[in-house]
C-alpha cells in the first residue's frame, strides 16, 4: 500500500464547476498537509497548506483535512480554464528534525470553456 | 529575487554515459532537496542535503547516482553509466533555513532521455 494515494484522473469539468480533488494516506505521523499545483512542463508551486485537521480557505481554493479519515481534499470553486493542470497532494512528518515530504501521484485536470 | 534555478532544462545521452544536472536555489535557501518524476509514479523523493552535507538520501539508487552540494556553487545530481530507465524529469527544491512548515520552491526541472 503507498503511503498516499491519489486518483490521477484525468478529471474534465465545464468552466465555472466546483472541482473536488482528494487524497488518502496510512502514515499517522503526517503533520503537515500540502496542494501544489503542476503545469505542464514546468515545476510544482505550492497552493495551500494546512496543519492537522481542519479547513483553510484562499480566495476560490478550500483544502480540508479530517485526520480521522485519513482524508484530504482540495476545492476549486468557479473553475477556470486557466485551472487546468496536475495537482498534487503532499504531506510531511518530522525525520530527524527535518519535514520529510511525500508527493500523491498528481490529478490531472481540464476545465472545459 | 529568481527562483530556483536548473540546468540543463533537456539533457539527451546515450546509454553508458554520464548525467550532471545542476541546482541553484532561492538567494537565502541553504537546503537543497532532489526528486524524479515518472508519469506512472509521481514524484519521488531522492536526497536532501545542506551546504557540504547530505543529510537523507534514502530515496536514492544506491549505484550510480550521487548528489553533492558544495559550500560554493550549485548543487549536482550525478548520474554515471545512464540506463534507458533512467529517462525522467528531475526536479529541484530548495528551502529556507528550517522553520516548523517546510515549504519547498520548486525549479522547472531537467528533462533526461537516454538513448
Amino acid at each position: 500500500q503507498k503511503e498516499v494515494e491519489q486518483d490521477p484522473g484525468p478529471l474534465s469539468v465545464p468552466e465555472g464547476a466546483i472541482v473536488s480533488l482528494n487524497c488518502t494516506y496510512s502514515n499517522s505521523a503526517f503533520q503537515y498537509f500540502m496542494w501544489y499545483r503542476q503545469y505542464s512542463r514546468k515545476g510544482p508551486e505550492l497552493l495551500m497548506y494546512t496543519y492537522s485537521s481542519g479547513n483553510k480557505e484562499d480566495g476560490r481554493f478550500t483544502a480540508q483535512v479530517d485526520k480521522s479519515s485519513k482524508y484530504i481534499s482540495l476545492f476549486i470553486r468557479d473553475s477556470q480554464p486557466s485551472d487546468s493542470a496536475t495537482y498534487l497532494c503532499a504531506m510531511s512528518y518530522n525525520s530527524g528534525g527535518y519535514q520529510k515530504v511525500t508527493f500523491g501521484i498528481g490529478t490531472k485536470l481540464q476545465v472545459i470553456p | 529575487n529568481a527562483g530556483v534555478m536548473q540546468n540543463p532544462r533537456h539533457l539527451v545521452r546515450r546509454r553508458g554515459q554520464e548525467a550532471r544536472l545542476r541546482c541553484s536555489p532561492m538567494k537565502g535557501h541553504s537546503h537543497v532537496y532532489w526528486y524524479r518524476q515518472l508519469p506512472e509514479e509521481g514524484l519521488k523523493f531522492m536526497v536532501y542535503l545542506q551546504k557540504e552535507n547530505i543529510i537523507d538520501e534514502s530515496g536514492m539508487p544506491k549505484e550510480r547516482f550521487s548528489a553533492e552540494f558544495p559550500k560554493e556553487g550549485p548543487s549536482i545530481l550525478r548520474i554515471q553509466q545512464v540506463v534507458r530507465g533512467d529517462s525522467a524529469a528531475y526536479f529541484c527544491a530548495s528551502s529556507p533555513p528550517l522553520v516548523a512548515y517546510n515549504e519547498q520552491f520548486f525549479g522547472p526541472g531537467t528533462r533526461l532521455t537516454v538513448l
